[in-house]
């Protein structure tokens, strides 16, 4: 079993709409949680850190799950700027332990 | 700019031949990985810093890569003999461990293709 899954998608959605990602991990020891964003044959980079009591910017919140081992992402108001693949990431705390998921592609039509 | 920066951006190379990557981290972080991303996939582990010492390795890294980071700064990432399977996109990133929670900030990246 993979350490953190992510439904690929693709995700292609209008402007404007909301749309919402999952992700599962396995390790229930994971102490902390990430959303990063990935452009084309760009590096990932950081969109948010995913706080136990859920957590907003701008028009992104996450939200965790520990119960169950998600973390959701949702996106209100899709821009075209918005898309790009959506990468979730699991650190456990131990040594190096950083998981990533394959990443969700989203792709937001005009 | 202070972020990661890696070295070259593209390489291309024959089967067979050695290739070496470059990565500064920022300047104040500790740590220092290494990852290799594939299309369609997410960044895979290979390797990891703390300040000059390597701490660990994937089983996947097979013994013809090698990393170092000699003065906890700058880090290099050779391939040797390198095979068509090597051609990936390598990724450096950096954190600041011990100072909260640990975040990664990627360079980059180096693409390499092996023909």
């Amino acid at each position: 079993r993979k350490e953190v899954e992510q439904d690929p998608g693709p995700f292609n959605v209008p402007e404007g709409a909301t749309v919402a990602f999952n992700c599962t991990y396995s390790n229930s020891a994971s102490q902390s949680f990430f959303w990063y964003r990935q452009d084309c044959r760009k590096e990932p980079k950081l969109l948010m850190s995913v706080y136990s009591s859920g957590n907003e910017d701008g028009r992104f919140t996450a939200q965790l799950n520990r119960a169950s081992q998600y973390i959701s992402l949702l996106i209100r108001d899709s821009k075209l700027s918005d898309s790009a693949t959506y990468l979730c990431v699991v650190n456990t705390g131990a040594g190096n332990q950083f998981y990533f998921g394959t990443g969700t592609s989203l792709t937001v039509i005009p | 700019d202070t972020g990661v920066s890696q070295d070259p951006r593209h390489k291309i190379t024959k089967r067979g031949q050695n290739v070496t990557f470059r990565c500064d981290p920022i300047s104040e972080h500790n740590r220092l990985y290494w990852y290799r991303q594939t299309l369609g996939q997410g960044p895979e582990f290979l390797t990891y810093f703390q300040n000059e010492a390597q701490l660990e390795k994937s089983r996947l890294l097979s013994d013809r890569f090698s990393a170092e980071r000699p003065k906890g700064s700058f880090s290099t990432l050779e391939i040797q003999r390198t095979e068509q399977g090597d051609s990936a996109m390598y990724l450096c990133a950096s954190s600041s461990w011990g100072q909260g929670m640990e975040k990664l900030f990627f360079g980059s990246g180096t693409q390499l293709s092996v023909l």
